[in-house]
């Protein structure tokens, strides 16, 4: 069985620029969270979605947006990059909030 | 605001050895708590959980301790092996969210010695 898988592994962006980062989650499950590693820390949640509809939502600025469609994947959208943006996004699926949540391997953003 | 603690940024024990990670937290509204591993290039993976209703649980050699008046737990490893060298978060959470919703530690990492 295939588990969270996140697409792009690495990328480069510039200053300013927009990125979207993208997350299937394990077949038959239907939330997804978004979390932000900076180098030296722990993750930091960004959002959480359940049946298409945000559940939750960290510290971040509006700059951060998601969605999630239909079949459960998932979108990370982040607007005007800055610097400090640069981060491993790591994506992980649950099945219920009692169920152990998966993590995908994680998209590095690095903005230059 | 670093709601969850791990205060020791790395740790090495030789090889059979117990192993102790600690974490402490801030929130005392948080009433579930987990440690999970990270190995590079790979997402992390769930240990352990305990809810603030216990205070110990077992899983193998796996046993993570809280003690709710310091607000501090533990995961010991014993005994340890090769592969348990990794960075350990400890994350915290309410029941109501479970696994969804995870505030994390900075991590440990961790080096078994031959």
């Amino acid at each position: 069985d295939a588990g969270v898988t996140q697409s792009p592994t690495h990328l480069i962006k510039t200053r300013g620029q927009h990125v979207t980062l993208r997350c299937s989650p394990i077949s038959g499950h239907k939330s997804v969270s978004w979390y932000q590693q900076v180098l030296g820390q722990g993750p930091q949640f960004i959002f959480q979605y359940y049946e298409k509809e945000e559940r939750g939502r960290g510290n971040f600025p509006d700059r951060f947006s998601a969605r999630q469609f239909p079949n459960y994947s998932s979108e990370l959208n982040v607007n005007a990059l800055l610097l400090g943006d640069s981060a491993l996004y790591l994506c992980a699926s649950t099945y219920s909030p009692n169920t152990e949540a998966f993590f995908g391997q994680g998209t590095r953003l690095t903005v230059v | 605001d670093q709601q969850v603690k791990q205060n020791s940024p790395s740790l090495s024990v030789q090889e059979g050895r117990i192993s102790i990670l600690n974490c402490d937290y801030t929130n005392s509204m948080f009433d579930y708590f987990l440690w999970y591993k990270k190995y590079p290039a790979e997402g992390p993976t769930f240990l352990i959980s305990i809810s603030s209703i216990k205070d110990k649980n077992e899983d193998g050699r796996f046993t993570v301790f809280l003690n709710k008046s310091a607000k501090h737990l533990s995961l010991h490893i014993v005994p340890s092996q090769p592969g348990d060298s990794a960075v350990y978060f400890c994350a915290a959470s309410f029941i109501n969210f479970g696994n969804e919703k995870l505030t994390f530690g900075t991590g440990t990492r961790l080096t078994i010695i031959p």
